[in-house]
C-alpha cells in the first residue's frame, strides 16, 4: 500500500516570495509516480507537476518545481514568486506500479494563503 | 480542447432515492477514475477503469454503489439507495499515461 503524509495543515507566504510545501511518501514499489494538484476554493482539481521515481532530474513546470529526494522519500513542491492566485489547497499524491498502477493515493492537503 | 465533463454539477436528493452521476472523459484517454472527497476522509478512489474494463473497485464503499463504463466516452456512478452519509463531492478523472485530469466534480447532498 502507498501512503502520503503532508504535515503542514496551513502555510502562509508573502506575495512574490517562494514557498515550499512538504510531502513525504511511503511505498514498497520501486516504480512509482509523484504528483501535485491544486484545489482552489472553486473546487476543481488542477494537475501541477509529475515526478517519476526513475527520473534523474527534478521536475519543473513554470513557477512550480518538485524537490525530489528519493533516499528521504520526500517530494516537496516549491512555488517561486508566489501570486495571490496561488492561494488554494495543495495535494500531494502517489501512484505505484504493479496491480495498483494508475491508482492515486492522496495526502490530506496543505492550505496555502498568499498575503499581498 | 474539452476537459473531463461531469453532470450534474449539483444534486440534492432525499434519502432512499437513486442518484446517477455522469462523466465524459477526455477523448483519447484510456483510463477513468471515480473519486469521492469529504472533509473527514479526504480524497478517496472509488473505482477505476482501463479501456472500459473495471480494474480496481476496492474503494467502492458498499453494494449501494455501482459504476459502469459502456464505452470509451461515457461512465456512470450510481448510488441506490442514497443515504445522508453519501453527501460529498464526486470527481471523475481521466488519463492517458501518468497524470490524471479531473472534472469539475458533482456536489451531492442527500437529505
Amino acid at each position: 500500500a502507498q501512503k502520503i503524509t503532508q504535515t503542514q495543515p496551513g502555510m502562509f507566504v508573502q506575495e512574490k516570495e517562494a514557498v515550499t510545501l512538504d510531502c513525504t511518501y511511503d511505498t514498497s514499489d520501486p516504480s512509482y509516480g509523484l504528483f501535485w494538484y491544486k484545489q482552489p476554493s472553486s473546487g476543481e482539481m488542477i494537475f501541477l507537476i509529475y515526478q517519476g521515481s526513475y527520473d534523474q532530474q527534478n521536475a519543473t513546470e513554470g513557477r512550480y518545481s518538485l524537490n525530489f529526494q528519493k533516499a528521504r522519500k520526500s517530494a516537496n513542491l516549491v512555488i517561486s514568486a508566489s501570486q495571490l492566485g496561488d492561494s488554494a489547497m495543495y495535494f500531494c499524491a502517489i501512484n505505484a506500479g504493479g496491480t495498483s498502477y494508475g491508482k492515486l493515493t492522496f495526502g490530506q492537503g496543505t492550505i496555502l494563503t498568499v498575503h499581498p | 480542447d474539452a476537459g473531463v465533463i461531469q453532470s450534474p454539477r449539483h444534486e440534492v436528493t432525499e434519502m432512499g432515492q437513486e442518484v446517477t452521476l455522469r462523466c465524459k472523459p477526455i477523448s483519447g484517454h484510456n483510463s477513468l477514475f471515480w473519486y469521492r472527497q469529504t472533509m473527514m476522509r479526504g480524497l478517496e478512489l472509488l473505482i477505476y477503469f482501463n479501456n472500459n474494463v473495471p480494474i480496481d473497485d476496492s474503494g467502492m464503499p458498499e453494494d449501494r454503489f455501482s459504476a459502469k463504463m459502456p464505452n470509451a466516452s461515457f461512465s456512470t456512478l450510481k448510488i441506490q439507495p442514497s443515504e445522508p452519509r453519501d453527501s460529498a463531492v464526486y470527481f471523475c478523472a481521466s488519463s492517458l499515461i501518468y497524470e490524471q485530469y479531473f472534472g469539475p466534480g458533482t456536489r451531492l447532498t442527500v437529505t
